[in-house]
């Protein structure tokens, strides 16, 4: 089937752990992007990419790290740098300025 | 002033009625908007994308882009409590060689059955 998986599903972190984060995409798509939400709130932009080897940070990039090293892969390192990481978090990829797809989402905790 | 805003709601409708929701965008030269569909605890679907100015009709909704306003609506046509959801409006950005997707924080909307 074609389509963005994310995995895990849920995610507990330890104070002052870095964890990963993993989505994949087989639909060929050259952008991904990584988003946060938080409780009754909308989508921040964290890391987005147009094509391989190359990202842009976005409006919350502090405290999460990204690779681009294979086009169907963009995994997010959530670091011990990020003080609050406890949030849902939602990859998408899209072709140059179409509409996203997303993945169903990791919901992570700090335990 | 945020990229995309939307009024946060609820806004709530009864069964049947038609649903208004509305975003407006910062940035002048957005190519792209689209309109999202997310259940409490879900990912976003999408519901309708438009490019140019004026309306464009799938089924009940209907997706409406003024680009001399900024300013993008979804109207709902007999809204359905299956309609319940928070509704997120997205603009692409083109900055360069980069395209970002900016959303906003999402309307939510209750139909009462």
């Amino acid at each position: 089937d074609g389509g963005i998986t994310q995995s895990p599903k849920y995610l507990f972190r330890k104070e002052g752990q870095n964890v990963t984060l993993s989505c994949e995409q087989n639909l060929n798509h050259d952008a991904m992007y990584w988003y946060r939400q938080d409780p009754g709130q909308g989508l921040r932009l964290i890391y987005y990419s147009q094509i391989v080897n190359d990202f842009q940070k976005g409006d919350i990039a502090e405290g999460y790290s990204v690779s681009r090293e294979k086009k169907e892969s963009f995994p997010l390192t959530v670091t011990s740098a990020q003080k609050n990481p406890t949030a849902f978090y939602l990859c998408a990829s899209s072709l140059q300025g179409s509409e996203a797809f997303f993945g169903q989402g990791t919901r992570l905790t700090v335990v | 002033q945020k990229e995309v805003e939307q009024n946060s709601g609820p806004l709530s409708v009864p069964e049947g009625a038609i649903a208004s929701l509305n975003c407006t965008y910062s940035d002048r030269v957005s190519q792209s908007f689209f309109w999202y569909r997310q259940y409490s605890g879900k990912s976003p679907e999408l519901i309708m994308s438009i490019y140019s100015n004026g309306d464009k009709e799938d089924g009940r909704f209907t997706a409406q882009l003024n680009k001399a306003s900024q300013y993008v609506s979804l109207l709902i046509r007999d809204s359905q409590p299956s309609d319940s959801a928070t509704y997120l409006c997205a603009v692409n950005q083109r900055g360069g060689a980069t395209n970002k997707l900016i959303f906003g924080t999402g309307t939510l909307l209750a139909v009462q059955p």
